[in-house]
Order: C-alpha cells, then sequence, then structure tokens
C-alpha cells in the first residue's frame, strides 16, 4: 500500500511568511501532483512533476520533486490571506493512474 | 475553463436505498474516476474507467458498487444499497492521459448522506 504522508498537518502564520510544506513516502511514483481544495469542492491542480528534481514555479508557489520521487516539496514565499486553504499531494505511480492523496496541510494566513 | 459537472450537488438516502451519482466529466478527456472523502479524511481512490470498461478499482468498491457511461457524456457511480459509512463527498474526476503525468480535473462533488 503506497502512503504519503504531509508534514505539518496545520500551519497558522501571518501574512508575508515564507512556509514549506512537505509530502513524504517510501513508495516511487511517477509523478506527484499538488492540489489545492477549499471546503465543499473538490481538489484543484496547482501542478505536476515528473521527473526527479525537477523544480516547477507558479508566482509565489515552488514546487519541487524529490531525486529519487519518493518525496515532494511546496515552497509559499511571502504568503498572502488569499493562499489560506487545504494543500494536497498525490502520487501516481507506474502505469497505474489512480492517485494516491497525502494527509493534507491546512494553510492558515492572517493579517 | 472546461469543467467536470456533477449533480446532485447533495443526496440524502435511506439505509438500503440505492443512489446513483452523476458526473459529465470534460469532452475530450478519456479517463475517468469516482474518489471518495468522508469528513476530516483523505481523498480516496474508487474507480478508474477507461473504453468503456474498469481499469482499476480498489478495496473500497466491493459489489454493491458500480460505474457506467451509458451515453458517451454522462458517467455514473451507483451505490445499490447504502450503508450508514457510505456518507462521503464523492468526486469525479477526468483525465486526458491515463499515467499520471498529467493533472485531472475534479468536479465539485456530490456530498452523499444515508441516514
Amino acid at each position: 500500500t503506497q502512503l504519503l504522508e504531509q508534514s505539518p498537518q496545520f500551519l497558522s502564520i501571518q501574512e508575508g511568511e515564507n512556509l514549506t510544506v512537505y509530502c513524504n513516502s517510501s513508495s516511487v511514483f511517477s509523478s506527484l501532483q499538488w492540489y489545492r481544495q477549499e471546503p465543499g469542492e473538490g481538489p484543484v491542480l496547482l501542478v505536476t512533476v515528473v521527473t526527479g528534481g525537477e523544480v516547477k514555479k507558479l508566482k509565489r508557489l515552488t514546487f519541487q520533486f524529490g531525486d529519487a520521487r519518493k518525496d515532494s516539496s511546496l515552497h509559499i514565499t511571502a504568503a498572502q490571506t488569499g493562499d489560506t486553504g487545504l494543500y494536497l499531494c498525490a502520487g501516481a505511480g507506474g502505469t497505474a493512474s489512480k492517485l494516491t492523496f497525502g494527509t493534507g496541510t491546512r494553510l492558515q494566513v492572517t493579517l | 475553463e472546461p469543467e467536470v459537472t456533477q449533480t446532485p450537488s447533495h443526496q440524502v438516502t435511506q439505509m438500503g436505498q440505492e443512489v446513483i451519482l452523476r458526473c459529465v466529466p470534460i469532452s475530450n478527456h478519456l479517463y475517468f474516476y469516482w474518489y471518495r472523502q468522508i469528513l476530516g479524511q483523505k481523498v480516496e481512490f474508487l474507480v478508474s474507467f477507461y473504453n468503456n470498461e474498469i481499469s482499476e478499482k480498489s478495496e473500497i468498491f466491493d459489489d454493491q458498487f458500480s460505474v457506467e457511461r451509458p451515453d458517451g457524456s454522462n458517467f455514473t457511480l451507483k451505490i445499490r444499497s447504502t450503508k450508514l459509512e457510505d456518507s462521503a463527498m464523492y468526486f469525479c474526476a477526468s483525465s486526458g492521459s491515463g499515467f499520471g503525468n498529467y493533472g485531472y480535473t475534479f468536479g465539485s462533488g456530490t456530498r452523499l448522506t444515508v441516514v
């Protein structure tokens, strides 16, 4: 069974601070996806990383895929209140198309 | 931007009743999925569907569950005899590629409450 553990589970910071969310597994994934989920809504894709060591940037968000394709991180620079939400990582393994979701990190950014 | 549409948004049903959850995936996508999320828990994979057949299913997807693509646009999840523990948000998703290298588009979900 593939498991993805996210840390921290909860994070409360002030606007302007930087933060990093981690997504770790003992399993290798062919790709790692990051989603953001609002209450009562479905996950919305932020980014997909495919190659070990890959780094992708989306405005103030930086995503990295570990060299061994077992872990990933999401770094937010100068957080804003609009970044508040639940961040989920999800791994796709081999040729199987199902996603294994992480445990989630709930981020709250306050003024 | 193309959307995955799910109906109804909320369904309340009595234990033992059958429910059908409906989804309209993105029109040029070929791979379709159902996931569920019990309140406060992780999003869990239920089933994937490609070329009019199930490609993979989880242990959760037992004989009480079935999926169908009846008319080339809708994608349905049927629960034959609902149990209290089936109460959850059910998300439909679609993808243009089945290899996970591309993201999925999720619908807004159907909140199923079994009483």
